[in-house]
């Protein structure tokens, strides 16, 4: 079946500008997480959504980080105004339930190189 | 501050051996612990997790053990094979925390032929 798919797989934006990056999770996921791996770091949490909503946004660095959710199905992290420590692997993942009762499914990650 | 330390960045052994994975643990919260495995160019994937309650859970070559006491737990994988080559992390929960799992920075795996 359908994985968690996002796009782009890669992004390469000079400093400034903003980006958008899509995350398609597995159908009837409820659950949707947003992380960020930076070079020779783990996986820092982002923003997690519980349907449309996000009870969860401690991890967004700052105010230039938004996502919102549609149709508990697709979601969009926004950067705005790009800066080079951006740069990183963005990870989308998606639960059936949420962390405690249902794996996470990552997907492939789309590889941002701020310039 | 890191919360999920794994504080070996690489591990290499040769194939049919036994491979033994660790991490640590600060927050005395964390009651469920789980490893994901990571290939190049792909996301995580689950791989084994286990409850506080419990000390030792197994699935098949992989078995997970839980040191509550050290806050510390090991991934071990016997027998090891070459396709086991891969970043391992540890990633920790606790409850009332649905939202989100901490995750260590990572060990690299690589078994040799």
């Amino acid at each position: 079946g359908a994985g968690v798919s996002q796009s782009p797989s890669n992004k390469v934006t000079e400093k400034g500008k903003d980006v958008e990056l899509r995350c398609d999770p597995i159908s009837g996921h409820t659950a949707l997480y947003w992380y960020r791996q930076r070079l020779g770091q783990g996986l820092e949490f982002l923003i997690y959504f519980q349907g449309n909503s996000a009870p969860d946004k401690s991890g967004l660095p700052s105010d230039r980080f938004s996502a919102e959710r549609t149709g508990e199905s697709v979601s969009t992290l926004t950067i705005q105004r790009t800066q080079q420590e951006d740069s990183a692997v963005y990870l989308c993942a998606s639960s059936l339930l949420g962390v405690r009762n249902s794996p996470l499914h990552f997907g492939n990650g789309t590889r941002l190189t701020v310039t | 501050d890191q919360q999920v330390k794994q504080n070996s960045p690489s591990l290499s052994v040769q194939e049919g051996r036994i491979s033994i994975l660790n991490c640590d643990y600060t927050n005395s919260m964390f009651d469920y612990f789980l490893w994901y495995k990571k290939y190049p160019a792909e996301g995580p994937t689950f791989l084994i997790s286990i409850s506080s309650i419990k000390d030792k859970n197994e699935d098949g070559r992989f078995t997970v053990f839980l040191n509550k006491s050290a806050k510390h737990l090991s991934l071990h994988i016997v027998p090891s094979q070459p396709g086991d080559s891969a970043v391992y992390f540890c990633a920790a929960s606790y409850t009332g925390a649905n939202s989100k799992l901490t995750f260590g920075k990572g060990i690299t795996l690589s078994v040799r032929p």
